[in-house]
């Protein structure tokens, strides 16, 4: 398994602030990354991808890649209590969607 | 958008039976199957790629003749657990490629063996 690193947690933010999530990726041949939300006991479902340094943003979410220092981040901006769960860090390698996933960040926004 | 169906959500088995679990894309045809398993507070670690036609591809440390994959039409791979254990209690969960877009998961199947 290709070695996706992250800060396993739990991440307690207020309600209203930003969180901050990190990940890193031994892979130097790493084409893609995403970011996950996984409740309990269900399926991982996609907040963000993206493909090349620099910033993206998405309503409140910010992707943010530096594939010269292997990592990638995801910022939550207005954290709101329903964005407590565990994210994910997934990158692929190849062209097909075959993801190694980091071991998850446990995320809880208090009201 | 596209939907992965996965059967059954849940299933509890007896140790020494066999499980099939089945993830079906609905809407699209996806010559790549991925299958993946969590077990409790751990990520989704992959176990094997599926492809509709040939030999599945299982990462190092799966066990092949334990963990059977057909891929035997563009819609539909089915994971088989044989023999199974205690220990091979997990969340499964499969995922299917639809080329140049992202990927989609099934709801999982939630497999104890008692």
């Amino acid at each position: 398994q290709k070695e996706v690193e992250q800060n396993s947690g739990p991440l307690s933010v207020p309600e209203g602030a930003i969180a901050s999530l990190n990940c890193t990726y031994s892979d130097r041949g790493s084409q893609s990354f995403f970011w996950y939300r996984q409740y309990s006991g269900k399926s991982p479902e996609l907040i963000m991808s993206i493909y090349s340094n620099g910033d993206k943003e998405d309503g409140r979410f910010t992707a943010q890649l530096n594939k010269a220092s292997q990592y990638v981040s995801l910022l939550i901006r207005d954290s709101q209590p329903s964005d407590s769960a565990t994210y994910l860090c997934a990158v692929n390698v190849d062209y097909f969607n075959k993801f190694y996933f980091g071991s998850g960040t446990k995320l809880n926004v208090k009201p | 958008g596209a939907v992965v169906s996965q059967h059954p959500s849940r299933v509890i088995c007896k140790s020494g039976t066999s499980v099939k679990i089945e993830c079906r894309s609905l809407d699209f045809q996806a010559t790549t199957m991925f299958w993946y398993r969590q077990f409790p507070k751990q990520s989704l670690m992959l176990m094997a790629t599926s492809n509709e036609g040939s030999k599945a591809t299982y990462e190092q440390g799966v066990e092949k003749d334990k963990f059977l994959i057909n891929h035997a039409s563009l819609t539909l791979s089915t994971l088989t657990v044989t023999s199974a254990h205690p220990e091979d209690s997990s969340f499964y969960i499969c995922s299917a490629d639809r080329a140049l877009t992202e990927a989609f998961f099934g709801q999982g199947t939630r497999l104890t063996v008692v």
